[in-house]
């Protein structure tokens, strides 16, 4: 069965650092979303990319982040100067149009030392 | 946000029961609305989802349904399974493809 992957499993970085989280969607489908889950709380939504552009983004989605489709298999979120609060789970989703549901992949650790 | 609520954080039931999880929302707006259950080091794994039109949705085991007047959804397992223990997800979206506002979980225990 197809299903999103995601590198890496975990990333440990110092506070001020940039980090690249990469997502490989699967192949036919369209809509790409972030997620995160801070330890303890729930999963919230980050952004929605489709066609190039993103389509939709929450609050916590500011001038730190940002999102790339740099080829046709990737879809990448950079936190450009990471702090303590962006410790948590990410989650990357694509979407195929038509279909019932998103589907996720296992996601990846993020630890802001 | 508390748009999505799962008031259960557990739910502890023995092997073979039926396990009952609830969900409420406050939005109106909302169209539709997922469960996904998540192991541990996992991502969240779709289990089944229904449209605002129907009261009802069903597939093998699990039946979720939908009191649209109460603002209120829920997830019927029968009968459950020990491999059925994980946390359980309500989502809700304003149509297919859109942005997923997700409830606190429930941690369901199925004892054998």
């Amino acid at each position: 069965e197809p299903e999103v992957t995601q590198t890496p499993s975990h990333q440990v970085t110092q506070m001020g650092q940039e980090v690249i989280l990469r997502c490989v969607p699967i192949s036919n489908h369209l809509y790409f979303y972030w997620y995160r889950q801070i330890l303890g709380q729930k999963v919230e939504f980050l952004v929605s990319f489709y066609n190039n552009e993103i389509s939709e983004k929450s609050e916590i989605f500011d001038d730190q982040f940002s999102v790339e489709r740099p080829d046709g298999s990737n879809f990448t979120l950079k936190i450009r100067s990471t702090k303590l609060e962006d410790s948590a789970m990410y989650f990357c989703a694509s979407y195929l149009e038509g279909g019932d549901e998103q589907y996720f992949g296992p996601g990846t650790r993020l630890t802001v030392t | 946000d508390q748009q999505v609520k799962q008031n259960s954080p557990s739910l502890s039931v023995q092997e073979g029961r039926i396990s009952i999880l609830n969900c409420d929302y406050t939005n109106s707006m909302f169209d539709y609305f997922l469960w996904y259950k998540k192991y541990p080091a996992e991502g969240p794994t779709f289990l089944i989802s229904i449209s605002s039109i129907k009261d009802k949705n069903e597939d093998g085991r699990f039946t979720v349904f939908l009191n649209k007047s109460a603002k209120h959804l829920s997830l019927h397992i029968v009968p459950s399974q020990p491999g059925d223990s994980a946390v359980y997800f309500c989502a809700a979206s304003w149509g297919y493809g859109n942005k997923l506002v997700f409830g606190a979980g429930t941690i369901l225990r199925v004892k054998s």
